[in-house]
């Protein structure tokens, strides 16, 4: 089990369909990430919010829109996603930004795009 | 475009053996290492992580550092066959830049360790 808890572990939606990953850490850590994985891939991040403002968008498409409502928890919104979306995606969370802070992950939510 | 380079793979070791995970980075003032492990369909999960030129040793596993070269590395002593896995280096952004606190992973390398 993981500190960082992600829900749901799997989700399949239509490409018009609105969904939205959680993602919860009671650590107290300040930096948190999402990240897509695909198969045989190394992760690639896609947003990083730090002390709850988004401080990285890595130029992801605007139908996934991140938010952090506290500290504690990190949603990624999703609408209208194609098919090559389909991935895991990961949340992290990390004591702050500082370069010496190990990034810990959650177990992700595998997303299928029908 | 900084990157990561890891020894292309997949490695087999004999159990018992030690497994040499490598790596490289083009970013010279990267400033912290990690090792992540990642056994199939799961998500990675830190193994080690090093700041200082020089050995830091954790159990079975030593990460070694030399900034000059620009090199990382994770031994593995007495490998056991739940080893077996993908191992992930990752290199953090230098504080001010805009890739402050952005992880750069490499490709991975797989670790097979047969009985």
């Amino acid at each position: 089990d993981t500190e960082v808890t992600q829900t749901p572990k799997h989700l399949v939606m239509g490409m018009t369909n609105k969904k939205s990953l959680k993602c919860e850490q009671h650590m107290g850590h300040r930096a948190m990430y999402w990240y897509k994985q695909k198969a045989k891939k190394p992760p690639e991040l896609m947003f990083v919010y730090s002390y709850e403002k988004l401080s990285i968008n890595e130029s992801v498409p605007s139908r996934f829109s991140p938010e952090c409502p506290n500290s504690s928890l990190l949603n990624l919104h999703l609408h209208a996603l194609q098919p090559e979306d389909s991935a895991l995606y990961l949340c992290a969370s990390s004591q702050d930004r500082a370069g010496g802070q190990p990034q810990h992950f959650g177990d992700g939510t595998r997303l299928s795009i029908l | 475009q900084k990157e990561v380079e890891q020894n292309s793979g997949p490695l087999s070791v004999p159990e018992g053996a030690i497994a040499s995970l490598n790596c490289t980075y083009s970013d010279r003032g990267s400033q912290s290492f990690f090792w992540y492990r990642q056994y199939s369909g799961k998500s990675p999960e830190l193994i080690m992580f090093i700041y200082s030129n020089g050995d830091k040793e954790d159990g079975r596993f030593t990460a070694q550092l030399n900034k000059a070269s620009q090199y990382v590395s994770l031994l593995i002593r007495d490998s056991q066959p739940s080893d077996s896995a993908t191992y992930l280096c990752a290199v953090k952004g230098d504080a001010g830049g805009t890739s402050y606190g952005k992880l750069t992973f490499g490709q991975g390398t797989i670790l097979t360790v047969h009985p």
